[in-house]
């Protein structure tokens, strides 16, 4: 089936640092994933649709200067969270649409990032 | 605007016993998709069923089974004979069918321990 590779599983960065968080469709092509930010305990709340080569959307609420998002390639999205602070911390889980053959709208998760902000 | 309730926080059992987890949705779309999913302690998600609105047939794979009711909104999942590797939190999900760019929303997850 599709996987979807995310990376890193886990960073604990310095308040005011910036991390990137890659998000990978490894055999099928995704002109569209998803962010999502999930709470201990939560939910996963939408954060953005990253759409290939044009701009992402973002969901209301969430800081698009705040959470960059790329998507240069079929195959690759970027999270960046700016000048992260402690309320920054969470865990982000990436997710694609797998190809209409598999399955309609089915979303294939990465395995998430645990991001930790000192 | 669509919405997705798991009223159920938290439910536990005794292993072999059997589970429902409720989920009731809204949506003004006549073209939606639904969605069950698995987390496991570990954090991923798995994907455990489809069903798009018009198909109402209810569906079972092992253990599990799914009632999709149009009527009363809702999509429940059951366990028959739960296992201790059942545990996990789960999530009920719901997609546009493309009015929303197939944006899929989530419920608020229901905590199942099955206790050996």
């Amino acid at each position: 089936g599709a996987v979807v590779s995310q990376h890193p599983s886990r960073v604990i960065c310095k308040s005011g640092t910036s991390v990137k968080i890659e998000c990978r469709s490894l055999d099928f092509q995704a002109t569209t994933m998803f962010w999502y930010r999930q709470f201990p305990k939560k939910s996963l709340m939408l954060m953005a649709t990253s759409n290939e080569g044009s701009k992402a959307t973002y969901e209301q609420g969430v800081e698009k200067d705040k959470f960059l998002i790329n998507h240069a390639s079929l195959t690759l999205s970027t999270l960046t969270v700016t000048s992260a602070h402690p309320e920054d911390s969470s865990f982000y889980i990436c997710s694609a649409r797998e190809p209409p053959s598999i399955g309609a709208n089915v979303l294939t998760f990465g395995a998430g990032s645990r991001l930790t902000v000192l | 605007a669509q919405k997705v309730t798991q009223a159920q926080t938290e439910i536990s059992v005794v292993e072999k016993e059997d589970v429902t987890l409720d989920c009731v949705y809204e949506t003004r779309d006549t073209t939606y998709y639904l969605f069950w999913y698995k987390q496991p302690p570990s954090g991923e998600l798995v994907f455990l069923i489809r069903r798009n609105s018009f198909d109402e047939q209810n569906e079972i794979s092992g253990r599990y089974s799914w009632n999709f009711q149009k009527s009363t909104s809702s999509f429940n999942f059951t366990i028959t004979a739960s296992q201790v590797v059942d545990s996990a939190v789960y999530f009920c999900a719901l997609s546009d069918g493309g009015t929303g760019g197939f944006k899929t929303i989530f419920g608020a997850g229901t905590r199942l321990f099955v206790k050996a």
